[in-house]
Formats: structure tokens, sequence, C-alpha cells
């Protein structure tokens, strides 16, 4: 089974520019979230789809960050301008759905390792 | 009071001891909880997931839940130093959404 695919794996701007991550979840998962990992903390929901609709987006900046999900199957998140505090792995997971049991074990993409300079 | 709240550490304990990690949350509705293992550089994965009070073993790792005193924890026996990695706590609230605590780094020293 192909696990949650991510792109790129690093990528390195100055700030202002903007930039995209994509992900691909596994097949068949409903559920897709992008999460925001700063060094030495847990990692941080910034939004979260059910098929192509978004359920939670509460801490998505929404002034710079946004995010879709065409069709309920590929997401791309950009931010637009990057400051230098979005340095940070941006992490994309997928689940079968978002019920207690065993719908709701997460999966994730090896991250996308961002540095703004 | 944060929502998720683990000891970020570093736990150090030599190999073939117990590790314990421990995580306490804030909201009494919480209805799943879960430990992820995220070794440096890698993504989190699932390694127990607990829904009720009590104890539950998956090999060398029991997962505790008290939700009276809203705590849960994890134990591993034998630690071996392919456990090193940092161990986070996860908890789906009562408002259905996941929160994850800071993470508590794990070393299991040869």
């Amino acid at each position: 089974e192909a696990g949650v695919a991510q792109s790129p794996r690093y990528k390195i701007i100055e700030k202002r520019q903007s930039v995209a991550f994509w992900c691909n979840p596994i097949s068949g998962h409903a559920t897709l979230y992008w999460y925001q990992q700063i060094l030495g903390q847990g990692p941080k929901l910034l939004i979260q789809f059910q098929n192509n609709g978004v359920v939670d987006d509460s801490q998505l900046p929404k002034d710079r960050f946004s995010a879709e999900r065409l069709k309920g199957v590929d997401s791309t998140l950009k931010i637009q301008p990057a400051k230098l505090e979005d340095s940070a792995v941006y992490l994309c997971a997928s689940s079968l759905g978002p019920l207690p049991g065993t719908n709701e074990k997460l999966f994730f993409g090896s991250g996308t390792q961002l540095s703004v300079l | 009071q944060k929502e998720v709240e683990q000891n970020s550490g570093p736990l150090s304990v030599p190999e073939g001891a117990i590790a314990s990690l421990n995580c306490t949350y804030s909201d009494r509705g919480s209805q799943s909880f879960f430990w992820y293992r995220q070794y440096s550089g890698k993504s989190p994965e699932l390694i127990m997931s607990i829904y009720s009070n009590g104890d539950k073993e998956d090999g060398r790792f029991t997962a505790q839940l008290n939700k009276a005193s809203q705590y849960v924890s994890l134990l591993i026996r034998d630690s071996q130093p392919s456990d090193s990695a940092t161990y986070l706590c996860v908890i789906r609230g009562s408002n259905y959404k996941l929160t994850f605590g800071k993470g508590t780094l794990l070393t299991v020293n040869p």
C-alpha cells in the first residue's frame, strides 16, 4: 500500500516569497490534515479536510496561508508571502475518517522542511 | 492550563529498564487517546491507542488511561536503544479535534 506522498522534501526561500507544498493521501482516505511542526514542538493543525470540504481551519493564518483539496484527493498548501517564523516542517497526514475507532489512525507523509531566510 | 501537557524531557533510561512517559489533559470529555513515536528527522507513527480506563498492552508497550485523573501514560518495558525517539501524546477532545502534546524525548543508553 502506497503511503502519503509529499513534495518537495526541502525548500529554501527568502522572506516575502511564496511557496507551495503538495500532498497525495493514501487512496480511499477521506480525511486530510496539514500540520506545522516547529523544531522542539508537537505538530500544530493548520487545516483539516473531509473529502473536499474544510472541517477545521481555525489555526490557519488566512492572511498568508491557503489550502485546497481538489476533487477530494490531492491537496496543496500555499504560503504567500512567507515570514521568517514560517520556518518549520509541514506535515501532511491522512486517515480513513475522523470518527473514533480504527478509522482515525493518522498516516503521515515524510514532510517538507521549509527554511525562510 | 495547556490542553495536553507532557514533560519535555529528556528522559534517559538504561537499556533493559522500564521507561515511563506521562501525559495530562484538560478536556474531561476527551474520547480517544494515542501515543505517536517520532524519530529524529522523521514523521510521527502511531504505536498505541486507548479508549477506555485501564491498561492496554501491545508487546513491550503498555498504555494506561485514567479518565478521572485526566491522565494517560505509556510504559516501555525492556527499553532498547531503538526506542530512542520523541513520544507524542495525542488526544481527541469532546469537540472531535486532535491535539498534540509537545512530546517527550526518550534516550535509551546502551
